[in-house]
């Protein structure tokens, strides 16, 4: 299996510009997870999926932040407009049984 | 007070030694325990998964978690300077199924060959 795939590795956008990450899970994999690491905050939930249906995205910080899984094979985290304090590495993770598989990351930096 | 505390070293021990890293926490609704390594600008890496007090043994590591106190522990026996990178340890509610897991921010491990 290829693990979980995510899409820019790396993404340099201006303030006010909107951003899309991409994330697909490890096929099979029911759960989806999308986490922000910060030198300053470390690893935070954002939101998770269970079979394409959002749990819980009470770790969303703004409005400015959606995401969605319009299938088992794709999610995306859009953020829109961007601000420099969105500047974070951004992991999706994939799970079935409760352990919990990331992916690479995307690297965001807002200017 | 944050729910999960780790101290964020770095922690430098030489080739071969045993290394022990330690998380605390506070909230006993937490059920299952996890330890991840994260190298420089890679992913986090599943290393070892506990849902029950007690040691689980995984060739050189092992997790060790009391409920009582709400300690977790990860030993690595035999250190290489492989072994050098971000140990990050999490912490979910949901026994037996998932949910978003709380991590602690980290400790840096640093193996002098």
């Amino acid at each position: 299996d290829a693990g979980v795939i995510q899409s820019p590795r790396h993404e340099v956008t201006e303030m006010g510009q909107e951003v899309t990450l991409r994330c697909k899970p490890i096929s099979g994999h029911d759960y989806l997870f999308w986490y922000r690491q910060t030198m300053m905050r470390g690893l935070e939930l954002l939101i998770y999926f269970n079979n394409n249906v959002p749990i819980d995205d009470s770790g969303m910080p703004e409005d400015r932040f959606s995401a969605k899984m319009p299938n088992a094979s794709f999610s995306t985290l859009k953020i829109q407009p961007s601000e420099p304090r969105d500047s974070a590495v951004y992991f999706c993770a994939s799970s079935y049984t409760g352990e919990q598989y990331f992916g690479p990351g995307t690297r965001l930096t807002v200017t | 007070q944050k729910e999960v505390e780790q101290d964020p070293g770095p922690l430098s021990v030489p080739e071969g030694a045993i290394v022990s890293l330690n998380c605390t926490y506070s909230n006993s609704a937490f059920q299952y325990f996890m330890w991840y390594r994260q190298y420089s600008r890679k992913g986090p890496e599943l290393l070892m998964y506990t849902y029950s007090s007690g040691n689980k043994e995984d060739g050189r590591f092992t997790a060790q978690v009391d409920k009582s106190s709400k300690y977790i522990s990860l030993f690595i026996r035999d250190s290489q300077p492989s072994d050098s990178a971000t140990y990050l340890c999490a912490m979910g509610y949901s026994g037996g199924g998932a949910d978003g897991l709380t991590f602690g921010k980290g400790t840096h491990l640093i193996i002098q060959p």
